[in-house]
């Protein structure tokens, strides 16, 4: 069993939607979760992170997670073309900083 | 992608080859990491270093080895490739790997073992 699952789309949208973009994960030890963005034939960056259950906002971006449930959520507001990319999530444990688990990834298309 | 550099950026090889990979970063990160990206897996860990001569294993290292002798360089081997190891390779680098979230990816290595 992977230690976080993700649904790899694609999606595609209309620009000016709202997206959502979701992950499950396996183990409560997990702490700390993240979401990269990843153009095509590029690195990861990190777009979010969190710790804790409840929302996090930071702009058009909000981060959610739900630690009873296992569940975490990216939304983009008024997505944007420039949105169009891959999004990873990534989840890591208290015990070893370290070993980050990723998702698969959902690449995401933003049709103007 | 700032100060981060993989070499080199695209490789075809044939199976049974050694192959080494470079990762250089101008940052003075003390932690380095080496990942591997497949359709269906995302980004898998295969080994990191946390200093000097210092590293450990990680998901996938079987097949691999590395080496850091110096900050700013860390380097992937393949003793003998295969082609379940054709990939796409990312080298990352974090300032306090083990109390941070924040990891920093270099542009990527594309390697076909034909």
């Amino acid at each position: 069993q992977k230690e976080v699952e993700q649904d790899p789309g694609p999606l595609s949208v209309p620009e000016g939607a709202i997206v959502s973009l979701n992950c499950t994960y396996s183990n409560s030890a997990f702490q700390y979760f993240m979401w990269y963005r990843q153009y095509s034939r590029k690195g990861p960056e990190l777009l979010m992170y969190t710790y804790s259950s409840g929302n996090k906002e930071d702009g058009r971006f909000t981060a959610q997670v739900d630690k009873s449930s296992k569940y975490i959520s990216l939304f983009i507001r008024d997505s944007q073309p420039s949105d169009s990319a891959t999004y990873l999530c990534a989840i890591v444990g208290r015990d070893n900083f370290n070993k980050f688990y990723f998702g698969s990834g959902t690449k995401l298309n933003v049709k103007p | 992608d700032a100060g981060i550099t993989q070499s080199p950026r695209h490789k075809v090889t044939e199976t049974g080859t050694p192959v080494t990979l470079r990762c250089h970063q101008t940052e003075n990160h003390r932690y380095m990491y080496w990942y591997r990206q497949d359709p269906g897996h995302g980004l898998r860990l295969i080994h990191y270093s946390y200093g000097v001569k210092d590293t450990d294993k990680g998901e996938v290292s079987d097949g691999y080895s590395v080496s850091r002798s110096k900050t700013e360089d860390f380097l992937l081997t393949l003793e003998s490739a295969t082609s379940s190891q054709t990939s796409v390779y990312f080298c990352a680098i974090s300032a306090q790997g083990g109390q941070t979230y924040e990891q920093y990816f270099g542009p990527g290595t594309r390697l076909t073992v034909t």
